[in-house]
């Protein structure tokens, strides 16, 4: 089945330790996204990448850091520099699209990883 | 960024149509709008998208305002299944990972 998957579904991190969340899928998709949703709020853009070896910010990239050495995987690392972390983390991809317009297709989400921090 | 305004809860009957709003009154000629929907604790669902013209697929109707500052998704006989939290969300076509997400709307069916 193809699709994107999210590993682990719930992850604790003690303050001051960096933890990494894993993101992959087989859709062969160019594009991937990581976002951030807080309790009864829509989803916020942390970091996206357009193709291999390629990312760029999004609208709230402190404290995170991405990689995307593989076309499948997009690693999120939430760094011990991110002060409130605790939120639930989706990850997205979608097909690029041609010429100028970029990123008007659909984005498959993952099933999430909760972050909570002791 | 432009964004979208939409109500905080809607209520709907059971098999009976039912009709999102949603205000983007700073939309750029290059955002498409897109909805999607989520269910407690899960990753959204993709639902419909569209740029000027008036879309339908087997989910949802997408009625796009002519001078696209509004747009209106219909389903047209909701299930109890359709309960869900609605995101009306501008996707800027030419400027990869600009999506802005409001806080949508909770639908709730009743039986």
């Amino acid at each position: 089945d193809g699709g994107i998957t999210q590993s682990p579904k719930y992850l604790f991190r003690k303050e001051g330790q960096n933890v990494t969340l894993s993101c992959e899928q087989n859709l062969n998709h160019d594009a991937m996204y990581w976002y951030r949703q807080d309790p009864g709020q829509g989803l916020r853009l942390i970091y996206y990448s357009q193709i291999v070896n390629d990312f760029q910010k999004g609208d709230i990239a402190e404290g995170y850091s991405v990689s995307r050495e593989k076309k499948e995987s997009f690693p999120l690392t939430v760094t011990s520099a991110q002060k409130n972390p605790t939120a639930f983390y989706l990850c997205a991809s979608s097909i690029r699209g041609v010429g100028a317009i970029v990123h008007y297709n659909e984005q498959f989400f993952g099933p999430g990883t909760r972050l909570t921090v002791l | 960024d432009a964004k979208t305004t939409q109500p905080n809860s809607m209520e709907s009957n059971e098999e009976e149509p039912v009709h999102l709003p949603c205000n983007h009154s700073t939309i750029s000629g290059t955002d498409y709008i897109h909805w999607y929907r989520q269910l407690p604790s899960q990753g959204p669902e993709y639902v419909i998208h569209g740029l000027t013209s008036n879309v339908n697929n087997r989910m949802a109707s997408l009625a796009i305002a002519e001078d696209r500052k509004s747009s209106t998704l219909i389903l047209h006989r909701a299930t109890l299944r359709d309960a869900a939290v609605y995101y009306c969300i501008l996707r800027d076509g030419t400027n990869a990972g600009k999506s802005t997400f409001g806080d949508g709307t909770t639908l709730t069916v009743k039986p």
